[in-house]
Protein backbone atom coordinates (compact mmCIF):
# COMPACT_ATOMS: atom_id res chain seq x y z
CA UNK A 1 0.00 0.00 0.00
CA UNK A 2 1.31 3.57 -0.90
CA UNK A 3 1.62 5.97 2.50
CA UNK A 4 4.00 8.02 3.92
CA UNK A 5 6.04 6.66 6.69
CA UNK A 6 7.57 8.58 9.58
CA UNK A 7 10.57 7.05 12.28
CA UNK A 8 10.92 6.78 14.73
CA UNK A 9 7.12 7.17 16.35
CA UNK A 10 9.34 8.61 19.27
CA UNK A 11 12.70 10.47 19.74
CA UNK A 12 14.17 12.19 22.68
CA UNK A 13 16.58 15.00 22.59
CA UNK A 14 19.48 15.71 24.79
CA UNK A 15 20.62 19.55 25.30
CA UNK A 16 23.08 20.51 22.89
CA UNK A 17 22.07 17.31 20.61
CA UNK A 18 20.48 17.44 17.27
CA UNK A 19 18.32 14.89 15.85
CA UNK A 20 16.83 13.91 12.38
CA UNK A 21 13.20 12.89 11.97
CA UNK A 22 12.68 10.63 8.84
CA UNK A 23 9.71 10.91 6.18
CA UNK A 24 9.36 8.70 3.31
CA UNK A 25 6.73 8.49 0.84
CA UNK A 26 6.05 5.97 -2.01
CA UNK A 27 3.01 7.90 -3.60
CA UNK A 28 5.27 9.70 -6.49
CA UNK A 29 4.52 13.03 -4.94
CA UNK A 30 6.48 16.04 -5.92
CA UNK A 31 5.55 18.18 -2.92
CA UNK A 32 6.59 17.69 1.01
CA UNK A 33 6.06 19.23 3.65
CA UNK A 34 6.82 19.31 7.31
CA UNK A 35 4.49 20.82 10.41
CA UNK A 36 5.02 21.44 13.83
CA UNK A 37 1.87 20.13 16.44
CA UNK A 38 1.61 22.24 20.03
CA UNK A 39 -1.23 21.76 21.89
CA UNK A 40 -4.10 23.83 21.70
CA UNK A 41 -2.67 25.24 18.26
CA UNK A 42 -2.85 24.59 14.68
CA UNK A 43 -0.40 22.87 12.46
CA UNK A 44 2.77 25.04 11.56
CA UNK A 45 4.83 25.01 8.10
CA UNK A 46 8.07 24.66 9.29
CA UNK A 47 9.53 24.04 6.07
CA UNK A 48 8.54 22.36 2.61
CA UNK A 49 10.29 21.16 -1.03
CA UNK A 50 8.00 20.84 -4.42
CA UNK A 51 11.21 19.30 -5.90
CA UNK A 52 14.27 17.66 -5.40
CA UNK A 53 17.29 19.46 -4.58
CA UNK A 54 15.24 22.61 -3.48
CA UNK A 55 13.23 23.36 -0.56
CA UNK A 56 11.61 26.54 0.77
CA UNK A 57 11.40 28.30 4.74
CA UNK A 58 7.67 28.19 6.03
CA UNK A 59 6.75 30.43 9.21
CA UNK A 60 8.78 28.72 11.57
CA UNK A 61 12.00 27.96 9.61
CA UNK A 62 14.37 28.52 12.40
CA UNK A 63 16.17 26.00 14.17
CA UNK A 64 15.35 23.21 11.47
CA UNK A 65 17.22 22.01 8.63
CA UNK A 66 15.92 19.67 5.77
CA UNK A 67 17.29 18.20 2.29
CA UNK A 68 15.69 16.55 -0.48
CA UNK A 69 18.13 14.57 -2.32
CA UNK A 70 15.04 12.12 -3.50
CA UNK A 71 11.87 12.28 -4.32
CA UNK A 72 10.40 9.84 -1.91
CA UNK A 73 12.20 11.18 1.34
CA UNK A 74 12.39 14.87 3.24
CA UNK A 75 13.73 14.15 6.52
CA UNK A 76 13.96 16.95 9.37
CA UNK A 77 16.61 17.88 11.64
CA UNK A 78 15.97 19.43 14.80
CA UNK A 79 19.21 21.46 15.69
CA UNK A 80 20.53 22.83 18.92
CA UNK A 81 19.19 26.09 18.03
CA UNK A 82 16.13 24.99 18.20
CA UNK A 83 15.57 25.90 21.87
CA UNK A 84 11.83 24.58 22.23
CA UNK A 85 11.77 21.50 20.11
CA UNK A 86 9.38 19.50 22.38
CA UNK A 87 5.97 19.14 20.20
CA UNK A 88 4.26 16.67 17.36
CA UNK A 89 5.95 16.80 13.84
CA UNK A 90 4.34 15.99 11.15
CA UNK A 91 5.09 14.67 7.69
CA UNK A 92 3.04 15.79 4.18
CA UNK A 93 3.18 15.31 0.51
CA UNK A 94 0.94 16.17 -2.46
CA UNK A 95 0.98 15.98 -6.19
CA UNK A 96 1.25 19.29 -7.64
CA UNK A 97 -2.24 20.44 -9.23
CA UNK A 98 -5.51 21.50 -9.35
CA UNK A 99 -7.69 19.69 -6.84
CA UNK A 100 -4.78 17.71 -5.30
CA UNK A 101 -4.75 17.21 -1.00
CA UNK A 102 -2.45 16.80 1.64
CA UNK A 103 -1.19 13.33 2.49
CA UNK A 104 0.06 12.74 6.15
CA UNK A 105 2.36 10.64 7.99
CA UNK A 106 1.43 9.56 11.34
CA UNK A 107 3.95 11.94 12.86
CA UNK A 108 6.93 11.65 15.33
CA UNK A 109 6.44 12.99 19.42
CA UNK A 110 9.64 14.79 20.33
CA UNK A 111 10.84 15.61 23.36
CA UNK A 112 13.66 17.11 25.32
CA UNK A 113 15.76 14.74 28.26
CA UNK B 1 -3.07 37.60 5.46
CA UNK B 2 -5.48 34.57 5.83
CA UNK B 3 -6.59 33.39 9.09
CA UNK B 4 -8.93 30.32 10.30
CA UNK B 5 -11.05 30.15 13.78
CA UNK B 6 -12.60 27.63 15.35
CA UNK B 7 -14.24 28.97 17.94
CA UNK B 8 -14.86 25.97 20.14
CA UNK B 9 -12.04 23.75 21.98
CA UNK B 10 -13.95 21.02 23.38
CA UNK B 11 -17.34 19.66 22.34
CA UNK B 12 -19.15 16.83 23.94
CA UNK B 13 -22.07 15.30 21.99
CA UNK B 14 -24.49 12.17 22.89
CA UNK B 15 -24.42 9.31 20.84
CA UNK B 16 -26.19 9.50 17.68
CA UNK B 17 -27.26 12.97 18.43
CA UNK B 18 -26.27 15.38 15.55
CA UNK B 19 -23.02 17.85 15.73
CA UNK B 20 -21.80 21.04 13.92
CA UNK B 21 -18.46 22.23 14.30
CA UNK B 22 -18.08 25.96 14.04
CA UNK B 23 -15.24 27.35 11.57
CA UNK B 24 -14.89 30.87 10.45
CA UNK B 25 -12.00 32.04 7.80
CA UNK B 26 -10.71 35.43 6.82
CA UNK B 27 -9.68 35.80 3.07
CA UNK B 28 -10.13 38.23 0.61
CA UNK B 29 -10.50 36.13 -2.12
CA UNK B 30 -12.43 32.42 -2.31
CA UNK B 31 -10.46 30.19 -0.58
CA UNK B 32 -10.19 26.36 -0.80
CA UNK B 33 -11.58 25.54 2.67
CA UNK B 34 -10.47 21.56 4.13
CA UNK B 35 -11.95 19.53 7.08
CA UNK B 36 -9.43 17.02 8.60
CA UNK B 37 -9.49 14.55 11.21
CA UNK B 38 -6.73 13.74 13.60
CA UNK B 39 -7.10 10.88 16.02
CA UNK B 40 -4.56 10.72 19.10
CA UNK B 41 -0.98 10.83 18.26
CA UNK B 42 -2.29 9.89 14.53
CA UNK B 43 -1.65 12.13 11.55
CA UNK B 44 -4.22 14.32 9.66
CA UNK B 45 -7.21 12.42 7.70
CA UNK B 46 -9.19 14.66 5.06
CA UNK B 47 -13.02 14.60 5.68
CA UNK B 48 -14.04 16.85 2.50
CA UNK B 49 -12.97 20.09 0.64
CA UNK B 50 -14.27 22.86 -1.10
CA UNK B 51 -12.55 24.51 -4.13
CA UNK B 52 -15.76 25.77 -6.15
CA UNK B 53 -19.09 24.68 -7.23
CA UNK B 54 -22.13 23.25 -4.92
CA UNK B 55 -21.14 24.90 -1.68
CA UNK B 56 -22.97 21.93 0.12
CA UNK B 57 -19.75 19.22 -0.14
CA UNK B 58 -20.22 15.68 1.24
CA UNK B 59 -16.97 13.88 2.86
CA UNK B 60 -16.03 10.74 4.27
CA UNK B 61 -17.73 8.84 6.78
CA UNK B 62 -21.42 10.62 6.57
CA UNK B 63 -19.82 14.04 7.16
CA UNK B 64 -20.84 17.09 5.38
CA UNK B 65 -19.47 20.86 5.30
CA UNK B 66 -21.24 24.14 3.47
CA UNK B 67 -19.59 26.84 2.10
CA UNK B 68 -21.47 30.37 2.98
CA UNK B 69 -19.37 33.28 1.78
CA UNK B 70 -21.22 35.87 3.42
CA UNK B 71 -20.45 34.23 6.69
CA UNK B 72 -16.93 33.21 5.84
CA UNK B 73 -18.22 29.90 7.37
CA UNK B 74 -17.11 26.27 6.54
CA UNK B 75 -19.45 24.16 9.36
CA UNK B 76 -19.09 20.83 9.63
CA UNK B 77 -21.76 18.94 10.54
CA UNK B 78 -23.11 15.02 10.64
CA UNK B 79 -26.80 13.97 11.49
CA UNK B 80 -26.03 11.07 13.86
CA UNK B 81 -22.93 10.84 15.59
CA UNK B 82 -20.93 7.69 16.60
CA UNK B 83 -18.48 6.93 19.54
CA UNK B 84 -15.49 6.51 16.91
CA UNK B 85 -15.75 10.29 15.44
CA UNK B 86 -14.09 10.87 18.60
CA UNK B 87 -11.39 12.98 17.76
CA UNK B 88 -9.46 16.38 17.16
CA UNK B 89 -10.94 18.38 13.98
CA UNK B 90 -9.51 21.19 12.26
CA UNK B 91 -10.82 23.10 9.75
CA UNK B 92 -7.96 24.70 7.32
CA UNK B 93 -7.65 27.28 4.61
CA UNK B 94 -5.86 27.80 1.61
CA UNK B 95 -4.69 29.40 -1.33
CA UNK B 96 -5.58 27.99 -5.04
CA UNK B 97 -2.30 27.45 -5.58
CA UNK B 98 -0.46 24.82 -3.73
CA UNK B 99 -0.37 23.78 0.03
CA UNK B 100 2.39 26.29 1.64
CA UNK B 101 0.22 28.95 2.84
CA UNK B 102 -2.48 26.66 4.07
CA UNK B 103 -3.31 27.66 7.43
CA UNK B 104 -5.12 25.32 9.90
CA UNK B 105 -7.08 26.45 12.87
CA UNK B 106 -6.55 25.37 16.60
CA UNK B 107 -8.62 22.35 16.36
CA UNK B 108 -11.78 21.14 17.54
CA UNK B 109 -11.66 18.06 20.27
CA UNK B 110 -14.96 16.45 20.03
CA UNK B 111 -16.05 13.96 22.85
CA UNK B 112 -18.85 11.29 22.74
CA UNK B 113 -20.70 10.17 25.41
CA UNK B 114 -23.00 6.84 25.73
Amino acid sequence: DGGITQSPKYLFRKEGQNVTLSCEQNLNHDAMYWYRQDPGQGLRLIYYSQIVNDFQKGDIAEGYSVSREKKESFPLTVTSAQKNPTAFYLCASTRIGVNEKLFFGSGTQLSVL
Amino acid sequence: AQSVTQPDIHITVSEGASLELRCNYSYGATPYLFWYVQSPGQGLQLLLKYFSGDTLVQGIKGFEAEFKRSQSSFNLRKPSVHWSDAAEYFCAVGLQQGFQKLVFGTGTRLLVSP
